[in-house]
């Protein structure tokens, strides 16, 4: 199985700040990653898909890059909506695995 | 508009069965694949199950393979998920997704919509 590993776990930041989260793949995956939005007691929402493409409707201050095992999901500048959990997932192959999380808190 | 709305969850003791439900509606359900995703309380996604538009092509998670059985019916534009031999671990709340195009794109199977999910309790 391909394992995800997130990095950082836990990131405290402000509004406005640039953050970026990082996701690294066990093994190569192309560009088959996505990246996720949850917010406490809601369901996920699909940010990026193909490791850099916006999903329809998602602000343009997120971006995704990458390819092969290291990704990365960078918000330019935080709004105060964005502070939930980021989840990236892998579709390069069976079984679909998800990262851990990354929480993003206000500072 | 696209809506998702899971049932079917509950609490049931340790090697009994639940069938969890999905009803679609707001796009052309048989075009698109679907997934069932879970989350156990506190903890990150897990990736379920996931089935073709016209539901010849399945896959599982190792965890569930041969416990769960994932199907749809496109007449009713309703997922399911059979759940038998639950097990403690298998309590989260289970949400169904849908896939982002129609087959033929190399984007089929991302997950676009999510559901809010069921839950399910496996419990003596």
């Amino acid at each position: 199985d391909i394992q995800l590993t997130q990095s950082p776990s836990f990131l405290s930041a402000s509004v406005g700040d640039r953050v970026t989260v990082t996701c690294r793949a066990s093994q190569g995956i192309s560009s088959f990653l996505a990246w996720y939005q949850q917010k406490p007691g809601k369901a996920p929402k699909l940010l990026i898909y193909a490791a850099s493409t916006l999903h329809s409707g998602v602000p343009s201050r997120f971006s995704g890059s990458g390819s092969g095992t290291e990704f990365t999901l960078t918000i330019s500048s935080l709004q105060p909506e964005d502070f939930a959990t980021y989840y990236c997932q892998q579709l390069n192959s069976y079984p679909r695995t998800f990262g851990q999380g990354t929480r993003l808190e206000i500072k | 508009e696209v809506q998702l709305l899971e049932s079917g969850g509950g609490l049931v003791q340790p090697g009994g069965s639940l069938r969890l439900s999905c009803a679609a509606s707001g796009f052309t359900f048989s075009n698109y694949a679907m997934s069932w995703v879970r989350q156990a309380p506190g903890k990150g996604l897990e990736w379920v199950s996931t089935i073709s538009g016209s539901g010849g092509i399945t896959f599982y998670a190792a965890s569930v393979k041969g416990r769960f059985t994932i199907s749809r019916d496109n007449s009713k534009n309703t997922l399911y998920l059979q759940m038998n031999s639950l097990r403690a671990e298998d309590t989260a709340i289970y949400s169904c997704a849908k896939g982002l195009t129609t087959e033929g794109s190399n984007f089929y199977y991302y997950m676009d919509v999510w559901g809010k999910g069921t839950t399910v309790t496996v419990s003596s």
